[in-house]
């Protein structure tokens, strides 16, 4: 069965400090995808970045870098330098092959104060 | 090119009533996808339409419905709304093939009161 762990529901920080989120996925395909995206308060989930499973190199665009490493499971998400503009709950999601179903983590709400 | 778009962003129904949801995809995407979101159980997976016709199908009860028509606009509906419905409901459209990416609208809060 598919599963998406965000252990931390909540993190606060303080603009400019450097933030990772987490998220530990589980799966028996050997093709799948994962994701990250965005939620404002407006609702509208932004989509941040896509990975599919054969491709383990790190990314960075910008202040955001995101971490995949199948031996742990893991694709975590760095947010160097945070704004305000921040502030939002983040979802990590798994897909199978085909992208046609999303399997969300419970996200994370991501507070950066001023 | 405009995004996704739901119709209407906000709802409030009476328990027993039932809801009907609108989904406009992005201009030449055939997938439509819904979710529900809930602050207790989160995002969860509806079910997803392509070409007029369902092609996946969450673990909800059969009071959830869809459709999809011949332009790719998708409705859901909602039959003896329970209080346990109140979410936000979003919307997800793909151009449909493997490897392209999913945009999803900003979402219809539903409240049953």
């Amino acid at each position: 069965a598919q599963k998406v762990t965000q252990a931390q529901t909540e993190i606060s920080v303080v603009e400019k400090e450097d933030v990772t989120l987490d998220c530990v996925y589980e799966t028996r395909d050997t093709t799948y995808y994962l994701f990250w995206y965005k939620q404002p308060p407006s609702g509208e989930l932004v989509f941040l970045i896509r990975r599919n499973s054969f491709d383990e190199q790190n990314e960075i665009s910008g202040r955001y870098s995101w971490n995949f490493q199948k031996s742990t499971s893991s694709f975590n998400f760095t947010i160097t330098a945070s704004q305000v503009v921040d502030s939002a709950v983040y979802f990590c999601a798994l897909s199978e092959w085909n992208f046609n179903k999303f399997y969300f983590g419970s996200g994370t709400k991501l507070n950066v104060k001023p | 090119k405009a995004g996704v778009t739901q119709t209407p962003r906000y709802l409030i129904k009476t328990r027993g009533q039932q809801v009907t949801l609108s989904c406009s995809p992005i201009s030449g995407h055939r997938s439509v996808s819904w979710y529900q979101q809930t602050p207790g159980q989160g995002l969860q997976f509806l079910f997803e339409y392509f070409s007029e016709t369902q092609r996946n199908k969450g673990n909800f009860p059969g009071r959830f419905s869809g459709r999809q028509f011949s332009n790719s606009r998708s409705e859901m509906n909602v039959s003896t709304l329970e209080l346990g419905d109140s979410a936000l409901y979003l919307c997800a459209s793909k151009e449909g093939s493997p490897n392209t990416e999913a945009f999803f609208g900003q979402g219809t809060r539903l409240t049953v009161v």
